[in-house]
């Protein structure tokens, strides 16, 4: 079956634009993960949304990264104010519950 | 602090030879531990996991990995190595909450001919 789409798989933008990043998950995963992927950090892991459940923001680097999740389905990452430190793989991953996520093949972000 | 250690950032083998990619992890980590692998250009595909149950698992391209609690480990292993394995290999563990992974750094592993 599908797997977890994103989109887009580049995105090439300049300083201090917004962007927004998207994640259509594998249809019944309740549970959808953003994590961003950069040379000096590794994976680290930004938000997380489970059903109606109020989402677990705590890996969020800034206030100027903000998710949603509407009608538990397709993800919406948004930076503002984009600076050149947030050049990374944005990586989505979902799960049916708690155990193995399975991940998209991610978002490209470079900023100039 | 919860935290996962992978030993070697990089891990040259040639063809046939084992593979071992290392792995611990930090007592405060539940033990749901999981092994994914990356190519190029590419998310993460899950290689194994471990739950509950037999502590030694197998997963795909046969690979395998044993939980150890006592050494707080979960090494990868492949009794012989393919030129399809080059990859980079991350070890993850689930955050107390259940809500995300916590990775390791990753192994880059090459093979030669």
């Amino acid at each position: 079956g599908a797997g977890v789409s994103q989109s887009p798989s580049n995105k090439v933008t300049e300083k201090g634009k917004d962007v927004e990043l998207r994640c259509d998950p594998i249809s019944g995963h309740t549970a959808l993960y953003w994590y961003r992927q950069s040379l000096g950090q590794g994976l680290e892991f930004l938000i997380y949304f489970q059903g109606n459940s109020a989402p677990d923001k705590s890996g969020l680097p800034s206030d100027r990264f903000s998710a949603e999740r509407t009608g538990g389905s397709v993800s919406t990452l948004t930076i503002q104010r984009t600076q050149q430190e947030d050049s990374a793989v944005y990586l989505c991953a979902s799960s049916p519950g708690p155990g193995p996520q399975h991940f998209g093949d991610g978002t490209r972000l470079s900023i100039l | 602090a919860q935290s996962v250690t992978q030993l070697g950032s990089h891990v040259s083998v040639s063809e046939g030879a084992l593979v071992l990619l290392r792995c611990n992890y930090s007592s405060s980590v539940p033990p749901y531990l999981f092994w994914y692998v990356q190519y190029p250009n590419q998310g993460l595909q899950l290689l194994l996991k471990y739950t509950t149950g037999a502590t030694l698992v197998k997963g795909i391209n046969g690979f395998e990995a044993e939980f150890k609690k006592s050494e707080t480990s979960f090494h990868l292993t492949k009794p012989s190595a393919h030129m399809s394995d080059a990859a980079e290999y991350f070890c993850a563990g689930l955050n107390q909450a259940g809500t995300a992974l916590i990775f390791g750094k990753g192994t880059t592993l090459s093979v030669s001919s």
